[in-house]
């Protein structure tokens, strides 16, 4: 199974700052990496899918990219809202399992 | 709009059974494939089992291999997993999710139920 491993575990922002969260995977992935927002009692709520397309809604100030093995996550200036755990997800290998990351905790 | 509403979870024994049901709206349920994926408590995400739109395909992660059953009824709009010899491991929230492309199956999802929980022990 592929590992993907996110980094840091915590980050310490401010709003209006800019945050930039890694994932890293254990084998490549090409193109096929998601990233989702998850905030405090509620399901996860997908941002981004295959490295760089924002899913339906999601503002503009998401954007991901990379490629292979290492992806990362931008938010461009941090809105009051953003303050989340964000996760990756592959599905390079399919019908193998699908995995997500540890998380990433984007905090005040 | 989309809804995905998990009921089903609970308290249960270890060795114990327990259904959970994912009812749907708001959009043509048989077109989609669907998903069960979990988190145990303040962990992260487990990905556990898929079903396409017809429900011909299934495909399940180790962890749901054997004691898992992944199904899904079209008339009812209603999603379903079968959990036998349940562990203590097992005690998560238990959330349902649609796939976003449909009947191509992207295995990425765009809208998740609630989740409900299922909690494992004596």
């Amino acid at each position: 199974e592929i590992v993907l491993t996110q980094s840091p575990v915590t980050l310490s922002l401010s709003p209006g700052e800019r945050a930039t969260l890694s994932c890293r995977a254990s084998q490549s992935v090409s193109s096929y990496l998601a990233w989702y927002q998850q905030k405090p009692g509620q399901a996860p709520r997908l941002l981004i899918y295959d490295v760089s397309n924002r899913a339906t809604g999601i503002p503009a100030r998401f954007s991901g990219s990379g490629s292979g093995t290492d992806f990362t996550l931008t938010i461009s200036s941090l809105e009051p809202e953003d303050f989340a755990v964000y996760y990756c997800q592959q599905r390079s290998n399919w019908p193998l399992p699908l995995t997500f990351g540890g998380g990433t905790k984007v905090e005040l | 709009q989309v809804q995905l509403v998990e009921s089903g979870g609970g308290l249960v024994k270890p060795g114990g059974s327990l259904r959970l049901s994912c009812a749907a709206s708001g959009f043509k349920f048989s077109d989609y494939y669907m998903t069960w994926i979990r988190q145990p408590p303040g962990k992260g995400l487990e990905w556990l089992s898929y079903i396409s739109g017809s429900g011909s395909f299934t495909n399940n992660a180790d962890a749901a291999k054997g004691r898992f059953t992944i199904s899904r009824d079209n008339a009812k709009k209603s999603l379903y997993l079968e959990m036998n010899s349940l562990r203590g491991e097992d005690t998560a929230v238990y959330y349902c999710a649609r796939d976003r492309g449909g009947n191509s199956g992207t295995y990425y999802f765009d809208y998740w139920g609630q989740g409900t929980l299922v909690t494992v022990s004596s």
